[in-house]
């Protein structure tokens, strides 16, 4: 089925150690979006991309990287997890003509920092 | 800056009761509005949206949702629940930065009990 695919669906992980999350869509969507959802904070944005080879920062980009190099990934890197990125990361991506509607969200990432 | 408040946090509600789901936003413009549902291991589906015109919103399932402009408010209804609505609510407000991205609301969790 067409869609975004998260992988993996659950991590722990310890303090220091680093990990990618991996988010592939087949929709041939330009714009692709990293969330986390934190409870009692809804979904904030951490890093987004507009296109290959382009990724810009959101709203806590803090602690995290990100890379495309191919359209259909996007890649969400932790260098040094920390306890405070213990949470719930959500992919999507939308086309570049369709509106805010056009929204496509993967099932999620549940990662654990002990 | 843009902002979506859900009031409730948890809201449960009998099978076949009505229901209806608070949500204020901050917007300095026309605001483009959503209330997405989250099922436990799965993405955010949308329910809905306001883009202009009709302020009486029809979605899928059977909710439907009110614009006030002059409440700031879009708050979710469905007439009659079923034991499936069961989820996480949350309600967004699209901002034109960051690539269009959806400003969310802390998210509301639906019980239903029989």
């Amino acid at each position: 089925n067409a869609g975004v695919t998260q992988t993996p669906k659950f991590r722990v992980l310890k303090t220091g150690q680093s990990m990618t999350l991996l988010c592939a869509q087949d929709m041939n969507h330009e714009y692709m979006y990293w969330y986390r959802q934190d409870p009692g904070m809804g979904l904030r944005l951490i890093h987004y991309s507009v296109g290959e080879g382009t990724t810009a920062k959101g709203e806590v980009p803090d602690g995290y990287n990100v890379s495309r190099l191919k359209k259909q990934n996007f890649l969400l890197g932790l260098e040094s997890a920390a306890p405070s990125q213990t949470s719930v990361y959500f992919c999507a991506s939308r086309r570049v003509n369709r509106g805010l509607d056009g929204y496509t969200f993967g099932s999620g990432t549940r990662l654990t920092v002990v | 800056a843009q902002s979506v408040t859900q009031p409730d946090i948890h809201i449960t509600v009998s099978e076949g009761a009505s229901l209806e789901l608070r949500c204020n936003y901050s917007y300095g413009a026309t605001p483009y509005l959503f209330w997405y549902v989250q099922s436990p291991g799965q993405g955010l589906q949308l329910l809905l949206k306001y883009f202009s015109g009709d302020t009486l919103v029809q979605g899928i399932k059977g909710f439907e949702a009110e614009f006030k402009r002059s409440q700031s408010s879009f708050n979710l209804r469905k007439p009659s629940v079923h034991w499936s609505d069961a989820a996480e609510y949350f309600c967004a407000v699209g901002a034109m930065e960051y690539g269009n991205k959806l400003v969310f609301g802390a998210g509301t969790i639906l019980r239903v009990k029989s």
